[in-house]
Parts: structure tokens; sequence; C-alpha cells
């Protein structure tokens, strides 16, 4: 199985703060790579697929970066609703897995 | 709307079995993947396997594997997942989600249910 890494698992940030989480992957997985937010209670949505395509109607404050083994998501200028946790999932090869997930803090 | 309804939350004992539903609407069924999630209280997410309702082609992971079963019917666009004998370790947020693919890979969930919770408890 392809191992996802994330971190930090948690982060405390401030509104307003350029905020950056990082994935990396066992192997490569060229660009297969997909960001979740998931939020207390909700079903987790999709922010970012194909490493770097951000999915329509998500704010362009997100956006994604990487190929192989290394990927990040960066969010330019946090905003109150983006505290949530993060995930990352390759979609390379099955088993898909996820990253154990970044908690985003309000600091 | 493209949406996806789970059917509702189950309270089970363990070694009984559950059946639960991911109706999909608004989009064709049978051109994109259903997948499975799991997330234990206060804990990640879990891939637990996939299936392409337009062949019933369906791939589990390895954790999953032999533990619960995927299917899909097609004609009422319905994708399931079951156990024959649950265990308490079993509880869990069960999530299904759409996701499209390309030969031996696939992209994003992009539209999720809302989730099915288990509680397995004596």
């Amino acid at each position: 199985d392809i191992q996802m890494t994330q971190s930090p698992s948690s982060l405390s940030a401030s509104v307003g703060d350029r905020v950056t989480i990082t994935c990396r992957a066992s192997q490569s997985i060229s660009s297969y790579l997909n960001w979740y937010q998931q939020k207390p209670g909700k079903a987790p949505k999709l922010l970012i697929y194909a490493a770097s395509s951000l999915l329509s109607g998500v704010p362009s404050r997100f956006s994604g970066s990487g190929s192989g083994t290394d990927f990040t998501l960066t969010i330019s200028s946090l905003q109150p609703e983006d505290f949530a946790t993060y995930y990352c999932q390759q979609s390379y090869s099955t088993p898909q897995t996820f990253g154990q997930g970044t908690k985003l803090e309000i600091k | 709307e493209v949406q996806l309804v789970q059917s509702g939350a189950e309270v089970k004992k363990p070694g009984e079995s559950v059946k639960m539903s991911c109706k999909g609407s608004g989009y064709s069924f049978t051109s994109y993947w259903i997948g499975w999630v799991r997330q234990m209280p206060g804990k990640g997410l879990e891939w637990m396997g996939i299936i392409y309702p337009g062949d019933s082609d369906t791939r589990y992971s390895p954790s999953f594997q032999g533990q619960v079963t995927i299917s899909a019917d097609k004609s009422i666009s319905t994708a399931y997942l079951q156990w024959s004998s649950l265990k308490a370790s079993d509880t869990a947020m069960y999530y299904c989600a759409r996701q499209g693919g390309f030969g031996e890979s696939w992209y994003g969930m992009d539209v999720w249910g809302q989730g099915t919770t288990v509680t397995v408890s004596s």
C-alpha cells in the first residue's frame, strides 16, 4: 500500500495568515493527489484534485502543488470558515489511502 | 442537483448483519465509481473500497477485504455496503462518495453522501 504522511498533524494560525500543509507519498503517485476539508459533524469536501486543480466553487485562496511524492496545500489568507481538518488522498492506485489529517485551529 | 443520499443510522448488536445504501441522482450513475470511506469516532478517513456500477467491478482495501461486501444495483442507482457479522469495532460513520476513474487511477471524490452511523453494542 502507498503510505501518505501529512505534516503538521495540527496547526494554530490566525485569520489572514498564509498556511501550508504538506503531504508525502511513500512512492511516486504522479499527480493523483487530492485535498479535502472536513468540518466537525460534516462529510469531507473535495477542494483540489490532480494535485493542483481547484474544484469549481472552491475559493481561489486555496491552491495545491507538487508531483511524484511531495505535495503541498496552501491557503493564502486564512478566513474564519477555513478552520477545519484537512486530508490528502492518493488515488493513483488501490487501495487508495488518506493522510492522517491536519487539524487547523484558531490561534 | 448531483447528490448521494445514504440510508439512516443503524444500531446493532455484535454478530448481527447490516446493509446500508447510497442512492445517486442527478448524474449518470453507471459512469462514475462509488467509493466507501470509514471514519471511526474522533479518527481520520479510511478508504474501504470502490465499485463501478456500470459493470460491478469492485476493489477492496486489504484491511476490509473479507470483512464487508460492496455491491450496486444500477437499475435503481444505488450502491450498498454490508456486513454479515458486525463487531463492536465496526462502530463508525460510513460515507459513500462519487469518483471519476481513468484507467487504473481515479480523480478526487467530488460528491459525498451525508454519512451513515453504525453503532454496534451489546
